[in-house]
């Protein structure tokens, strides 16, 4: 069965402490992994999409990288306004769209 | 700008009434989506469209229903049939199968 996890549930860090968020996912033949940013009350914000494992993106604080089994969401000495959900997604060889249920980051100053 | 405007921001549904939210794109995007999002579950596919005037349900899709007249417009209503509606709705685009979507800033729906 596709699947995606995302672990922690929430993180809470201070202002400077880099950390990684998780997704870890099994699927039959995997076409694209997306990861969105969602603050409270809106809708998800894309960030990155990496198609295969090796694969990096960057974005101001924020990494995503790509194996065979899961992503990660670097995040570098980040920011208040770094606090959000953080979602995972991917799509399957068949073109199901699967969301993981969030990270919630917050990050303290 | 390009982008989703989901109308209302907030809506309020009496037992037994059907509700209507709108979603319109300015994308030029061939596919758009519905979906569901409740307190600690991902999102929830409910309906979506790859072309005017075809839908496709999604994993949810009992008590919704959609229409797809023009490639702008995707509106979701939520019938009397759906006892749980309380949720927020998210309507999504994309440029096709394989890219990620453009989100609308979302409907709450509450039921009173």
């Amino acid at each position: 069965e596709d699947q995606v996890t995302q672990s922690p549930e929430a993180l809470r860090l201070q202002e400077g402490e880099s950390s990684s968020l998780n997704c870890s996912y099994t699927v039959s033949g995997l076409r694209g992994l997306f990861w969105y940013r969602q603050d409270p009350g809106k809708g998800p914000e894309f960030l990155f999409t990496l198609y295969s494992a090796g694969e990096e993106k960057e974005k101001e604080r924020l990494k995503a990288t790509l194996t065979k089994k899961e992503s990660f969401l670097h995040i570098t000495a980040p920011k208040p306004e770094d606090s959000a959900t953080y979602l995972c997604a991917l799509i399957s060889g068949t073109y199901k769209y699967i969301f993981g249920t969030g990270t919630r980051l917050k990050v303290l100053a | 700008d390009g982008g989703i405007t989901q109308s209302p921001k907030y809506l309020f549904r009496k037992e037994g009434q059907n509700v209507t939210l709108s979603c319109e794109q300015n994308l030029n995007h061939d596919a758009m989506y519905w979906y569901r999002q409740d307190p600690g579950q991902g999102l929830r596919l409910i309906y979506y469209s790859q072309i005017v005037n075809d839908f496709q349900k999604g994993d949810i899709a009992e008590g919704y229903s959609v229409s797809r007249e023009k490639k702008e417009s995707f509106p979701l209503t939520v019938t009397s049939a759906q006892k749980n509606p309380t949720a927020f709705y998210l309507c999504a685009s994309n440029k096709g199968p394989e890219n990620g979507y453009t989100f609308g800033s979302g409907t709450r729906l509450t039921v009173v």
